[in-house]
């Protein structure tokens, strides 16, 4: 069965410097939504996405932004990063509640 | 605002034994999820179990089962039978089910060590 794809699977940044990760739900998914996760720590929500319009928001950063096209895959923009970005990136999809299906995560190192 | 609290950062079992993990959580949501998502070293997050709070039976998956107290807020896991395969973080995780497309709220986190 088809899953989420999250792209790229690594990525190694400066501080300053901006980074774009994309997220390709599961065909047929209309929801997206976006974790980081810092070393050690749990998962923490980020931005949601229903029908290519923002849902629900939660501790992202105003550095972050985020949107859904229209082929329903999503992309995380982040701008001026800091040190304290390192963190593993999560995409999620779903079609119905309440269930999300998680991808695999982008690794963000930021030097 | 809902909160998550795990209060074992670390389990060890014997393959074989049975070990359980807690979970207490706090929402003033009568509707809601509960799950337990385990992370292996992969870091993939994998769904175990999940429970509607709306249902009184408790949810099970194989050797997977929770033990749901509403009126406590209290959602912890079992695991019987554990396994090499079962080491891993597991993490307790709340979802209100209001509609929108909310975000999980995740506990802290159980790290499970199984020893052979």
């Amino acid at each position: 069965a088809a899953g989420v794809i999250q792209s790229p699977r690594h990525l190694i940044k400066e501080k300053r410097e901006t980074a774009t990760l994309k997220c390709y739900p599961i065909p047929r998914h209309d929801t997206v939504y976006w974790y980081q996760q810092g070393p050690g720590q749990d998962p923490q929500f980020l931005i949601s996405f229903y029908e290519k319009m923002q849902s629900d928001k939660g501790s992202i950063p105003d550095r972050f932004s985020a949107q859904q096209f229209s082929d329903y895959h999503s992309e995380l923009n982040m701008s001026s990063l800091e040190l304290g970005d390192s963190a593993l990136y999560f995409c999620a999809s779903s079609s119905t509640l309440p269930r999300q299906y998680f991808g695999p995560g982008t690794r963000l190192t930021v030097l | 605002a809902q909160t998550v609290t795990q209060s074992q950062p670390e389990m060890s079992v014997q393959e074989a034994e049975t070990v359980t993990l807690s979970c207490t959580y706090d929402t003033s949501e009568s509707d809601y999820y509960l799950f337990w998502y385990k992370q292996p070293p992969s870091r993939q997050m994998i769904l175990v179990i999940r429970q509607e709070a709306y249902k009184q039976q408790n949810a099970t998956e194989n050797r997977f089962s929770v033990n749901f107290q509403k009126a406590a807020k209290s959602f912890s896991l079992k695991i019987s039978d554990s396994q090499l395969g079962d080491a891993a973080m597991y993490f307790c995780a709340l979802l209100f089910s209001g509609g929108g497309a909310d975000g999980l709220t995740f506990g802290k986190g159980t790290h499970l060590i199984i020893q052979p």
